[in-house]
């Protein structure tokens, strides 16, 4: 099985930042690269496939990169309502997996 | 829009069958991969497995040998079954959409949390 870790798993930032979140595979994963969006008692939402890729109604303030094992989402300016936990999840092979999750609080 | 949404039973007793299902509205349920995926409280996301609008199924290894999905067509639902549950089974089950290649959990029902306990 693929594992997925990320890094942080939390992290504290100000309205405006500049946000990095890490997601590494345990093998090779080429692009197969989801981000989603978990706000509490909520579904997570998807925000990037295929590492890059922005899904449809997402602000461009989030963007993804990398491939291979080693992907990250950034987030260029924060805004009040980003503050939630990011998951990454490979959709290279089953069974998928999801990273541990990384926390976005506010300073 | 594509929806869906999760119903069945919130408590379910210890070594019983966890049986849910999902609805999806907006869309047919005749393509794509629809899939389960739970959040046991306060923790991550795990893919539970997921079944192709042509009937096949793809399971979790850790969790195969308890798992059942189906399909009912005409009813544009698809179900979840679990067997033999522990408490290590409480969680949120989520059904969503896997897009047209099995890529990208698109589509999300809101979620229902299930309870095992005596």
């Amino acid at each position: 099985d693929i594992q997925m870790t990320q890094s942080p798993s939390s992290l504290s930032a100000s309205v405006g930042d500049r946000v990095t979140i890490t997601c590494r595979a345990s093998q090779s994963i080429g692009r197969y690269l989801n981000w989603y969006q978990q706000k509490p008692g909520k579904a997570p939402k998807l925000l990037i496939y295929a590492a890059s890729s922005l899904q449809s109604g997402v602000p461009s303030r989030f963007s993804g990169s990398g491939s291979g094992t080693d992907f990250t989402l950034t987030i260029s300016s924060l805004q009040p309502e980003d503050f939630a936990t990011y998951y990454c999840q490979q959709s290279y092979n089953t069974p998928e997996s999801f990273g541990q999750g990384t926390k976005l609080e506010i300073k | 829009q594509v929806q869906l949404q999760e119903s069945g039973p919130g408590l379910v007793k210890p070594s019983e069958t966890l049986s849910l299902t999902c609805t999806v509205s907006g869309g047919s349920i005749s393509s794509y991969f629809w899939s389960w995926i739970r959040q046991p409280p306060g923790k991550g996301l795990e893919w539970i497995g997921y079944i192709y609008y042509n009937g096949s199924t793809n399971y979790n290894p850790s969790l195969k040998s308890r798992v059942t999905m189906s399909l009912a067509t005409s009813r544009n639902q698809f179900s979840l079954k679990l067997t033999s549950v522990t408490a290590a089974d409480t969680a949120v089950y989520y059904c969503a959409r896997e897009g047209p290649y099995g890529d990208k959990l698109d589509y999300w029902g809101q979620g229902t949390l299930v309870t095992v306990s005596s």
